[in-house]
């Protein structure tokens, strides 16, 4: 069965300040990974996701992700953050095969300081 | 035009009675999902249905009970609540579940709260 780690439960950091979520996952088999972001009081929504190919993704606000296999990681960046970037942040795990079923991670709360 | 809608947003009950949340998505979508968020904004999978066909049955409680009259709708009925149940759930629905690789699309969340 596949896990997730998310290390921190809450990040602070000033506004236009770098942000590093991180994120570490456990799977024996070929894995797919996800960040979600849940801001106060709505449901989830999809931030970016790895499949294949290329190791670094990216959103279309700014964020950015990078899988490396070998640390079994998918860390969340980005370089300058907003106020409105202030939300949970979730990752998640999927495996190859099989019917779709989703490990969240315990996520980061993301808090801008103005 | 809501992708995935939930009602009701907040449900208020007293400990053992019955209660159902309603689920829509309207994305044309084959699977939706039942997650229970819990305190700690941690997230859980409890059911999840394929074309009307349930496909994950998480180790919930048998007094919870999903159904599904057609693919568009996920509904969730739970008898004699209990203290526990509170929770925020997440209705959700992706394009076909066999395609693990897809995105999941989220409902607003019903906030129950069992008094």
């Amino acid at each position: 069965a596949q896990s997730v780690t998310q290390l921190d439960s809450q990040v602070p950091v000033f506004e236009e300040a770098p942000v590093e979520l991180r994120c570490n996952y456990s799977s024996s088999v070929s894995v797919y990974l996800f960040w979600y972001v849940q801001y106060p009081n709505q449901g989830l929504q999809l931030l970016l996701k790895y499949l294949s190919g290329s190791t670094l993704v990216e959103s279309i606000n700014g964020f950015e992700a990078e899988f490396n296999k070998s640390q079994t990681s998918f860390h969340l960046r980005k370089p300058s953050v907003h106020i409105s970037d202030t939300a949970e942040y979730f990752c998640a795990v999927t495996v190859s095969g099989g019917y779709q079923k989703v490990t969240f991670g315990t996520g980061t709360k993301l808090q801008v300081i103005p | 035009d809501t992708a995935v809608s939930q009602t009701p947003k907040y449900l208020v009950t007293q400990m053992g009675n019955d209660k159902s949340i309603k689920c829509e998505q309207n994305l044309g979508h084959d699977t939706m999902y039942w997650y229970k968020q819990d305190s700690k904004k941690f997230l859980k999978i409890m059911f999840s249905y394929n074309n009307k066909e349930l496909i994950i049955n998480e180790t919930v409680p048998n007094r919870f009970s999903p159904k599904s009259p057609d693919k568009a709708h996920l509904n969730l009925h739970i008898n004699s609540l209990e203290l526990g149940d509170s929770a925020v759930y997440f209705c959700a629905s992706s394009q076909d579940a066999s395609a693990t690789y897809n995105e999941q699309f989220f409902g607003p969340g019903t906030r129950l709260t069992v008094l």
